[in-house]
């Protein structure tokens, strides 16, 4: 079964230092969500991606934060430099289009942050 | 103001039981989804069931059914015969038209206990 992938699953790291996560969406999802959840709320939309072009990123830092998806596959979101704040699960998700209501977004396992 | 409200932040249910999950919604628009995920500790968010705005009949999904009243907007989460593998956080999520496109907004969860 096609999953989404994500690492790496855990990092620890020092504030001021950066950090980067990778995500692999399900082949053929053309739609790619970077969300960030703080511990006890729900995910909250970072980035989005409809092939390698950016369609919604109004509510990512961008002063530390970075995302790209290069060849409208994969795609990596960056910190520099991390804030204790940024500790949080971050979740890539995929889904096939988005372009009507119906949109199931297939999740990835998500990374941990810790900033220390 | 809260787009999505899980009054819960917690629930007790015994096994074999049902339970219901409530979730309100705030919208004014006509066209919309109502998306409901179940997350387990190990962190990846699971696509349960969908209710489109304009569906006249609730959705179910096995043992999941979706009480959607479109005039109170609710969309209450209700699970038949609970498992002990019920056991997790679900997130009540709508998905509304904003400029440019659909973006997926997720309440702050209600996590949910099955004893044996």
């Amino acid at each position: 079964e096609a999953e989404v992938a994500q690492s790496p699953r855990y990092k620890i790291t020092e504030k001021s230092q950066a950090v980067a996560f990778w995500c692999d969406p399900i082949s053929g999802h053309a739609t790619l969500y970077w969300y960030r959840q703080i511990l006890g709320q729900g995910p909250e939309l970072l980035v989005q991606f409809q092939d390698e072009s950016v369609v919604d990123d109004s509510q990512l830092p961008k002063d530390r934060f970075s995302a790209e998806r290069l060849k409208g596959v994969d795609s990596t979101l960056k910190i520099q430099p991390a804030e204790l704040g940024d500790s949080a699960m971050y979740l890539c998700a995929s889904s096939l289009a988005d372009f009507n209501s119906y949109n199931e977004q297939f999740f990835g396992p998500g990374t941990r942050l810790t900033v220390l | 103001a809260q787009k999505i409200t899980q009054t819960q932040p917690g629930m007790f249910v015994q096994e074999k039981e049902a339970v219901t999950l409530d979730c309100t919604y705030d919208t004014s628009d006509q066209s919309y989804g109502l998306f409901w995920y179940k997350q387990p500790s190990s962190g990846e968010m699971i696509f349960l069931i969908y209710q489109g705005s304009y569906d006249e009949q609730n959705a179910t999904e096995g043992r999941y059914s979706l009480n959607f009243q479109k005039a109170r907007k609710s969309a209450n989460l209700v699970i038949s015969a609970s498992q002990l593998g019920d056991s997790a956080m679900y997130f009540c999520a709508m998905r509304e038209d904003y400029t440019g496109g659909f973006k997926t907004i997720f309440g702050a969860g209600t996590r949910l206990f099955v004893k044996a």
